[in-house]
């Protein structure tokens, strides 16, 4: 079955940029979705199909993907950015077809 | 607005099944699949399966085969998520979540805590 594969946590300095990444095989031929989660929440998309911001969703969330690896992009991080991150995508590919989530980054703002 | 809206917390007993209601609102409830995603404590997601409302049509994760039924009742706009022989294992938050031909999950229910416990 498709594997992605997310460090598990990732620090940045407030006002600094945050890059947390998505391996998988070829996952540059997918399209990749990524969430936020905060404690005790739901989790809310933030990325969609790569580099897409739903509405209310700040400019300084973005995507990118290619060859193995995806990548989200946070800049001028804030404080109220700190949570688990996850990507996502279709795996239409195996056997098995269905949902791959990764296996989620903390994002810690220092 | 787009809403799903989820049951109540359960606690159940190893063996025991539990049907968890997920009922949608601000939408044409046929027109998005519904899918289930399951978060165990301080865990990662783990996607269960997803069911087309319009047609009842359902695909289940190899992990659930035999073991999670999706239904819904469209008069009321709610999907259900039933899961036998419960384990230990299965304590988790239960969410439902939208999605559209293997589009993004959004949005996502509150979320349905289950314990399993004897």
């Amino acid at each position: 079955s498709y594997v992605l594969t997310q460090p598990p946590s990732v620090s940045v300095a407030p006002g600094k940029t945050a890059r947390i990444t998505c391996g998988g095989n070829n996952i540059g031929s997918k399209s990749v979705h990524w969430y936020q989660q905060k404690p005790g929440q739901a989790p809310v998309l933030v990325i969609y199909y790569d580099s897409d911001r739903p509405s209310g969703i700040p400019e300084r969330f973005s995507g990118s993907n290619s060859g193995n690896t995806a990548t989200l992009t946070i800049s001028r991080v804030e404080a109220g950015d700190e949570a688990d991150y996850y990507c996502q995508v279709w795996d239409s590919s195996s056997d098995h077809q269905g949902v791959v989530f990764g296996g989620g980054t903390k994002l810690t703002v220092l | 607005q787009v809403q799903l809206v989820q049951s109540g917390a359960e606690v159940k007993k190893p063996g025991a099944s539990v049907k968890v209601s997920c009922k949608a609102s601000g939408y044409t409830f046929t027109s998005y699949d519904i899918n289930w995603v399951r978060q165990a404590t301080g865990q990662g997601l783990e996607w269960m399966g997803w069911m087309n409302p319009n047609s009842g049509n359902t695909g289940y994760a190899q992990k659930f085969q035999g073991r999670v039924t999706m239904t819904r009742n469209t008069s009321i706009s709610t999907a259900y998520m039933e899961l036998s022989s419960l384990r230990s294992e299965d304590t988790a938050v239960y969410y439902c979540a939208l999605s559209s031909g293997g589009s993004s999950f959004d949005p996502w229910g509150q979320g349905t805590l289950v314990t399993v416990s004897s």
